[in-house]
Parts: structure tokens; sequence; C-alpha cells
């Protein structure tokens, strides 16, 4: 079976500018999060979509947006970049919306706002 | 809100030695427990989980008991390897009926083995 895989591996943005980041779930997973991991931190919790719909948030702003599409791959966007927006973010699947069994993560893609 | 801490790192052992890292964690409800390892340049894999009291979840050599008395979910190794040269990170996942707030991590424990 494939796992998650995230794309660009890495990219590099100016302030202000905006970016969307994308992940292809693991096959049979309808639920999808991305966290943003900084240097030497764990994980924080963006969002997570489960059919289509956002049914969960953390604590970020607005500017932070998200999609999933029919075959469960999703995207996260973000607008007007700032430099803590620095950053690795990671995108994990799941077979269901609890997470009680776990969460399938992909390499990560890692954004470098200047 | 909830929260996980584990032990500041790194740590730094020699090959063969005992090894544990210590995860307390604060929740309300029943979550589940994970630790998570990630290898460098890597993102995270699910190394073992505990979904209620008093199971134990176990991979890889590695074991980890859900003590809710304690609050605790140590992660333990018998006899470490060069290749368990990682950050672990210990993890929760609320209970949840509808919603959904995602996994709450620690810092992470960066795990030097020498040879």
């Amino acid at each position: 079976e494939t796992g998650v895989t995230q794309s660009p591996t890495h990219l590099i943005k100016t302030r202000g500018q905006q970016v969307t980041l994308r992940c292809s779930s693991q096959s049979g997973h309808n639920t999808v999060s991305w966290y943003q991991q900084a240097l030497g931190q764990g994980p924080q919790f963006i969002f997570q979509y489960y059919r289509e719909e956002e049914n969960g948030r953390g604590n970020f702003p607005p500017r932070f947006s998200g999609l999933q599409f029919p075959n469960y791959s999703s995207e996260l966007n973000v607008n007007a970049l700032e430099l803590d927006d620095s950053a690795l973010y990671l995108c994990a699947s799941s077979l269901e919306a609890t997470g009680t069994y776990g969460y399938t993560f992909g390499s990560g893609t890692r954004l470098t706002v200047v | 809100g909830d929260s996980v801490t584990q032990m500041e790192g790194p740590v730094t052992l020699s090959e063969e030695a005992f090894l544990t890292i210590n995860c307390t964690y604060t929740a309300t409800g029943y979550p589940s427990l994970f630790w998570y390892v990630q290898y460098p340049g890597e993102g995270l894999q699910l190394l073992l989980k505990a979904t209620k009291a008093d199971d134990k979840g176990s991979n890889k050599g590695f074991e980890a008991t859900y003590r809710k008395e304690t609050t605790s979910f140590h992660l333990e190794k018998g006899s470490v390897q060069v290749s368990d040269s990682a950050v672990y990170f210990c993890a929760l996942s609320p209970y949840s009926g509808g919603g959904a707030d995602g996994l709450t991590f620690g810092k992470g424990t960066h795990l030097i083995i020498q040879p």
C-alpha cells in the first residue's frame, strides 16, 4: 500500500506571499490532518478534514486554510506569509476521524519564509 | 487544554543500554496514547500505541504501558542499538465523539546511541 506523499519537499517564499502545499493520503484513509513543526519542537495541529469537510481546527489564524478532494487528497494554503511560518509542514492521514488507531505521516514540506 | 510533557534531550546512551523516556499527560476523558519516532529528514512513524488504561503497546523491542493513575506512558527498551538514534515524540489523541482535535505532541526527545 502507498503511504502519504507530500509536495513539494522544499520551497522558499517571500513574506506576504501565498503558498499551497499538497498531500496524497494513504490508500483507504478518509481523514487528513495538517501539522506545523517548528525547528526543535513537536508538531502542532492545524486542522483536520474528514470526507471533504473541516471537522477540527487548532489554534491557527484563518489565513491557514485547506481543502480535501473527493479522492481524499488535500491542500494546505497559507496567505500573507510571515517569517514565523517557516517550519516543516506535515500531512497525516487516518482511517477515521477520531485518530484512535493512529495516523500515517508524510515526510513533510520544508517551508522557508524570507 | 490537553498537554504532553516528555523528558528533555538529548539522551545519550551506549549500545545495548536500557532506555527509558518519560512521558506524562494531562487530558480530559480517556485519550489514546502514542509514541512516534522521527528519523533525520523524515516524517513521523507510529512506533506504538495504547487506547485504554493498563494497555501495553509494543513494537520493535520498545514498550510503553498506559498508566491512568500516574497519567504516564513511559517508553522503554531493554537493549538499544545505534539504529534507534532518532527523535521520539509522545502524543495523545483525545476521546472525541464528533469533532476532531488532532494529536497533541510533546516537544520530542532526541536519542543518541553511541557504538
